[in-house]
């Protein structure tokens, strides 16, 4: 049973404009919620996180939302950017992410097109 | 700084073989991790240790073992291969303090192939 899905394998974007990729949890406990990169024949990298105390976190281009009583977070991307093109996973952790394990969704593919 | 190194990067086995794949880390990082990433899967995880000396099974152990003689490797360890292992292999890291809890730093991954 997934505890993480991210239910789109795949999203295309023109540059410039805005991505959004959404992500479902089943778990409650879950409290943070982090967002990581990755190109291909590389490793995934560290993008954006958030508290499950908070509802927004922003850093730069990349902003995540948190709607813990839909059980579903979402991360913006704008403008976006042919760089950009890229598999994002999102990820769950319980105990604030100090303790236990990072749970993955499946990945969402995003190809931003010039 | 390195980072996180896994060696080797791609390796091409025969179904029974046995091979072990190396993870070291120059962060000091108490905890380490080995995840497979498969079409569609996502990242699922193998075995992880919170400490040197220490190991615990993840969500998909079956089929290999682990060891972390000392803090800064940890070794994924596949005793007779099978071809259901064919994936790409990923070894990850994170300190346990708190403010960056979570984040995991990643090696490049090693593409193991078994015929």
């Amino acid at each position: 049973d997934q505890q993480v899905k991210q239910n789109s394998p795949s999203l295309s974007v023109q540059e410039g404009r805005i991505s959004i990729l959404n992500c479902d949890y089943t778990n409650s406990m879950f409290d943070y919620f982090l967002w990581y990169k990755k190109y291909p024949a590389e490793g995934p990298t560290f993008l954006i996180s958030i508290s499950s105390i908070k509802d927004k976190n922003e850093d730069g281009r990349f902003t995540v939302f948190l709607n813990k009583s839909a059980k579903h977070l979402s991360l913006h991307i704008v403008p976006s950017q042919p760089g950009d093109s890229a598999v994002y996973f999102c990820a769950a952790s319980e105990y604030g992410g100090s303790q236990g394990n990072l749970i993955f969704g499946k990945g969402t593919k995003l190809s931003v097109k010039p | 700084n390195a980072g996180v190194t896994q060696t080797p990067k791609f390796r091409v086995l025969k179904t029974g073989q046995s091979m072990t794949l190396l993870c070291a880390q120059d962060m000091n990082h108490e905890y380490m991790y080995w995840y497979r990433q498969d079409p569609g899967m996502g990242l699922r995880l193998i075995h992880y240790s919170v400490g040197e000396g220490t190991t615990a099974k993840g969500e998909v152990p079956d089929g290999y073992n682990v060891s972390r003689l000392k803090k800064q490797n940890f070794l994924l360890g596949l005793e007779s291969a099978a071809p259901s292992q064919t994936s790409v292999y990923f070894c990850a890291s994170r300190e346990i303090a708190r403010g960056r809890a979570g984040e995991l730093f990643f090696g490049e991954g090693s593409r193991l192939t078994v015929l």
